[in-house]
């Protein structure tokens, strides 16, 4: 069954600070991958997408995330974090095989931000 | 492009009522609608996928009967909580698709239900 892990649930960093946050996936195929940003009481709003081609996308708010099909990841990254991104961040795997109806989402990693 | 809005934001009503959620899509049409739930401290949990003019489907563990949703039109969906009691109080996200076969969905801010 497809399943998103993200092993983190909360992670604290520095303004300034380099973040990654983890995430990996079991899915039978190629995986349409997704990073969400979900600030409070706001909707999700899309960072980046990895279908295929080169395995190091870029995204939105200099987000950017590298997929690794040996490790079966998808991890988010920013060289230099802002308090404005203290949110929560979902990982998603979307299935081709339902015409993308389906989306599977990790539980989510809050990102606090330190001054 | 790709907005999706919802209304209300938030709402509280009382057991065994009924509230209605709805999701539009701003600026774009869109051929498929999805309905969320999310649970404090959890992920999104698919509930239903709406196609224009048809009925929804449901997933599994998900009572149609309960969640009743009505896509009529291609910039709106419609998600009415029936008899609502207090184990429904959750935070309901819609999502909507541009076009068949993208595989992005467009998420709205969500509607925070709190049943008393």
């Amino acid at each position: 069954a497809q399943s998103v892990t993200q092993p983190d649930i909360h992670i604290t960093v520095s303004e300034g600070a380099s973040l990654e946050l983890r995430c990996n996936y079991s899915y039978g195929a190629t995986p349409y991958l997704f990073w969400y940003v979900q600030s409070p009481g706001q909707g999700l709003q899309l960072l980046l997408k990895y279908f295929s081609g080169d395995t190091l996308v870029q995204g939105i708010k200099g987000f950017e995330a590298e997929f690794k099909r040996s490790q079966s990841s998808f991890n988010l990254r920013k060289p230099s974090v802002h308090w404005s991104d203290a949110a929560e961040y979902f990982c998603a795997v979307g299935d081709p095989l339902y015409n993308f109806n389906k989306f599977y989402f990790g539980s989510g990693t809050k990102l606090n931000v330190k001054p | 492009g790709a907005v999706v809005s919802q209304h209300p934001s938030r709402v509280i009503c009382k057991s065994g009522t009924s509230v209605k959620i709805e999701c539009r899509s701003l600026d774009f049409q869109a051929t498929t609608m999805f309905w969320y739930r999310q649970f404090p401290k959890q992920s999104l949990m698919l509930m239903a996928t709406s196609n224009e003019g048809s009925k929804a489907t449901y997933e599994q563990g998900v009572e149609k009967d309960k969640f009743l949703i009505n896509h009529a039109s291609l910039t709106l969906s419609t998600l009415t909580v029936t008899s609502a009691h207090p184990e429904d109080s959750s935070f309901y996200i819609c999502s909507a698709r541009r076009f068949r076969g993208e595989e992005t969905q467009y998420f709205g801010p969500g509607t925070r239900l709190l049943v008393l």
